[in-house]
């Protein structure tokens, strides 16, 4: 069973430019969640995707995006960039719509540094 | 609004002895609670979870408490290893994600 994995490991980007990670789901989830860790913080819920589409927002601004594809990965994007959002970004997959007990499993993160 | 809080930033426990993690929250709507545990550099890995219809759940050395009067969960190790070295999330289910605690880093000592 392949676990959740997420490209690129670390991206270093400059204020205003636009960057989209990618995750790929655990074998047999079809929900993807992607969540922002800052420095010293829990992480934080952006979205979440189910069957290729939004089913949930956290308070962040539209200038973050989500695609799920027909084989349940998925892409965050971000447009542009500010300094405050350099953090880990983190993926998790589970199976089935969150409505209560799904646990998810989460990939390594991307570590994302904007100058 | 903090809505899961984990108020002890660190928590340093000999090897061999109890390691007792705590998290409060304050949503009543929560019902399904989970512990993560953090590498540097790794994702989170899932440990454990209890259900608010119980008040305890066992999994070898880990144990989870949960007290709904008080708003309550706790995480026990025991005996705590050295491998158990790592920042613990307690979060909270909610419809369509978790709401995580800033996190406990743990350290055993030999």
């Amino acid at each position: 069973e392949t676990g959740v994995t997420q490209s690129p490991t670390h991206l270093i980007k400059t204020r205003g430019q636009q960057v989209t990670l990618r995750c790929s789901s655990q074998s047999g989830h079809n929900t993807v969640s992607w969540y922002q860790q800052a420095l010293g913080q829990g992480p934080q819920f952006i979205f979440q995707y189910y069957r290729e589409e939004e089913n949930g927002r956290g308070n962040f601004p539209p200038r973050f995006s989500g695609l799920q594809f027909p084989n349940y990965s998925s892409e965050l994007n971000v447009n542009a960039l500010e300094l405050d959002d350099s953090a880990l970004y983190l993926c998790a997959s589970s199976f089935g719509a969150r409505e209560g007990t799904d646990t998810q499993y989460f990939g390594p993160g991307t570590r994302l540094t904007v100058l | 609004d903090q809505q899961v809080k984990q108020n002890s930033p660190s928590l340093s426990v000999q090897e061999g002895r109890i390691s007792i993690l705590n998290c409060d929250y304050t949503n009543s709507m929560f019902d399904y609670f989970l512990w993560y545990k953090k590498y540097p550099a790794e994702g989170p890995t899932f440990l454990i979870s209890i259900s608010s219809i119980k008040d305890k759940n066992e999994d070898g050395r880990f144990t989870v408490f949960l007290n709904k009067s008080a708003k309550h969960l706790s995480l026990h190790i025991v005996p705590s290893q050295p491998g158990d070295s790592a920042v613990y999330f307690c979060a909270a289910s909610a419809p369509q994600k978790l709401v995580f605690g800033q996190g406990t880093r743990l350290t055993i000592n030999p």
